[in-house]
C-alpha cells in the first residue's frame, strides 16, 4: 500500500511570513500532484510534477519533486491570508488513474 | 467552461438504505474518478470510470459500486448504508487519466447517515 505522509499536520502563521510543507513516501511515484481545499469545496489543483528533481514555481508558490520521486515539498513565500486551506499532495504510481492522497496539512495565515 | 457538477450537495439517509449520488464532468472529459474523504482517513480512492468501462478500483466493499454512460456522466451507489459511510464524496474527472493533466474536482456530495 501506497502511503504519502504531510508534514506538519496544522501550521498557523502571520501574513508575511515563509513555509515549507513536506510530502514524504517510501514508494516512487510516477508524478505528484498538489491541491489546495477550502471548506466546503473539492480540492483544487495546484500543479502536477513528474520528473525527479523537477522544481516549479506558481507565484508565490514553489513546488520540488525529489531525485528519487518519493517525496515533495511546497514552499510559499510572504503567506497571505487567501492561502488558508487544507493542502494536499497526492501520488498517481505507473500507468495507474488513481490518486494516494496525502494526510493533508491545514494552514491558517492570519493578519 | 462548466466545472465538474455534483447532485445533490447535501443527503441524509437512514442506516439500512441505499443512495445515488451523481456526477457531470467537465466536457470532453472521459475519466471519472470517485473518491470518499473523511476526517479520520482522508481522502481515499473508490473508482474509476473511462469510457463507461470501470478502468481502477480502490479498497472498498461490494456495498459501493458505480457506473459510467456514454455522456460520460457517473454515478455512484452505496446500498445497506452505515454510519461510517457518512462522508464528503468527490467526484473528479480528467481529458485521460489525470496521472499527466491532474483532475479537476467538483464540490462533492456530503452524505450524512443517521
Amino acid at each position: 500500500t501506497q502511503l504519502l505522509e504531510q508534514s506538519p499536520q496544522f501550521l498557523s502563521i502571520q501574513e508575511g511570513e515563509n513555509l515549507t510543507v513536506y510530502c514524504n513516501s517510501s514508494s516512487v511515484f510516477s508524478s505528484l500532484q498538489w491541491y489546495r481545499q477550502e471548506p466546503g469545496e473539492g480540492p483544487v489543483l495546484l500543479v502536477t510534477v513528474v520528473t525527479g528533481g523537477e522544481v516549479k514555481k506558481l507565484k508565490r508558490l514553489t513546488f520540488q519533486f525529489g531525485d528519487a520521486r518519493k517525496d515533495s515539498s511546497l514552499h510559499i513565500t510572504a503567506a497571505q491570508p487567501g492561502d488558508t486551506g487544507l493542502y494536499l499532495c497526492a501520488g498517481a504510481g505507473g500507468t495507474a488513474s488513481k490518486l494516494t492522497f496525502g494526510t493533508g496539512t491545514r494552514l491558517q495565515v492570519t493578519l | 467552461k462548466a466545472g465538474v457538477t455534483q447532485t445533490p450537495r447535501y443527503l441524509i439517509k437512514t442506516r439500512g438504505q441505499q443512495v445515488t449520488l451523481s456526477c457531470s464532468p467537465i466536457s470532453g472529459h472521459r475519466s471519472v474518478s470517485w473518491y470518499q474523504q473523511t476526517p479520520g482517513q482522508g481522502l481515499q480512492f473508490l473508482f474509476e470510470y473511462f469510457s463507461e468501462t470501470q478502468r481502477n478500483k480502490g479498497n472498498f466493499p461490494g456495498r459501493f459500486s458505480g457506473r459510467q454512460f456514454s455522456n460520460s456522466r457517473s454515478e455512484m451507489n452505496v446500498s445497506t448504508l452505515e454510519l461510517g459511510d457518512s462522508a464528503l464524496y468527490l467526484c473528479a474527472s480528467s481529458y485521460s487519466n489525470g496521472v499527466g493533466y491532474g483532475y479537476t474536482f467538483g464540490s462533492g456530495t456530503r452524505l450524512t447517515v443517521v
